[in-house]
C-alpha cells in the first residue's frame, strides 16, 4: 500500500509568494495532521483534521497560514504570503480512528529566501 | 502546554554497543511512541506502547511505558551502521469527547554509529 504522499518535496520561493503543500493520506485513515519542523523548536503540530473537518488548529503560527481538506484524500497547506522564517520542512501525517500511531510523508522541504 | 524532555541529544557510539535513551514529561500520556527519522526523510513508526509499565520488543529496540506514566525509554542492542539517524519519542494524552490524537514530540536524540 501507498503510504503517505507530499510533494513536492522541495519548494524554494522567494519572499512574499504563495506557496501550497500537498498531502494524500494513506487510504482509510480519517485523520490527517500538518507538522513543521526546524532544528530550533523540533516538530510542531500545526493542525490536524478528522473526517475532513479541521479539529484543531491552535498550532497555525499566523493568517498567514491555512489549511484545506476537501476531500478523505487531499489536503493542502497553504503560506501567502511566505516568509524567510517559514523554512523548514513540512509533514503531513495520517492515522486511522482509535489508532494512536500516525504515519507520516516524506516531508517538504520549503526554502523562502 | 506537554513538554516532553529527550536525553540525550546526541550520542556517538561503537558498532557493536548498546544504546538507551529516554524521555521524561510533566505530564502524563496514555500512549508512547517511539521514531525514527533518517535524513531527508519522515520519521517512521518504531514501536507503540499502550499501558504503563509495558515492555515491547522489535527485533533489537526494546521500549518501556514508566509506571508513573510520564516517561519512556528506547534500548537498541548491538547497534550496527544502519541504526543512524535521529530518534523521537511522542507522547499522546488523549482528550475528552471524540478524542484528541495529537502527539507532542521530543527534540529527538541524534545516533551515530562508528564502525
Amino acid at each position: 500500500d501507498a503510504g503517505v504522499i507530499q510533494s513536492p518535496r522541495h519548494e524554494v520561493t522567494e519572499m512574499g509568494q504563495e506557496v501550497t503543500l500537498r498531502c494524500k493520506p494513506i487510504s482509510g485513515h480519517d485523520y490527517l495532521f500538518w507538522y513543521r519542523q526546524t532544528m530550533m523548536r523540533g516538530l510542531e503540530l500545526l493542525i490536524y483534521f478528522n473526517n475532513n473537518v479541521p479539529i484543531d488548529d491552535s498550532g497555525m503560527p499566523e493568517d498567514r497560514f491555512s489549511a484545506k481538506m476537501p476531500n478523505a484524500s487531499f489536503s493542502t497547506l497553504k503560506i501567502q504570503p511566505s516568509e524567510p522564517r517559514d523554512s523548514a520542512v513540512y509533514f503531513c501525517a495520517s492515522s486511522l480512528q482509535g489508532a494512536y500511531t500516525q504515519y507520516f510523508g516524506p516531508g517538504t522541504r520549503l526554502t523562502v529566501l | 502546554g506537554q513538554q516532553l524532555n529527550q536525553s540525550p541529544q546526541s550520542m556517538f557510539i561503537q558498532e557493536g554497543e548498546d544504546v538507551s535513551m529516554n524521555c521524561t514529561s510533566s505530564s502524563i500520556f496514555n500512549t508512547w511512541l517511539w521514531y525514527k527519522q533518517d535524513p531527508g526523510e519522515g520519521p517512521v513508526l518504531l514501536i507503540a506502547l499502550y499501558k504503563a509499565g509495558e515492555l515491547t520488543s522489535n527485533g533489537r529496540l526494546t521500549a518501556q511505558f514508566g509506571i508513573t506514566r510520564k516517561d519512556s525509554f528506547l534500548n537498541i542492542s548491538a547497534s550496527i551502521p544502519s541504526d543512524v539517524g535521529i530518534y523521537f519519542c511522542a507522547g499522546q494524552l488523549r482528550g475528552p469527547g471524540a478524542g484528541s490524537y495529537q502527539l507532542t514530540f521530543g527534540k529527538g536524540t541524534k545516533l551515530s554509529v562508528i564502525p
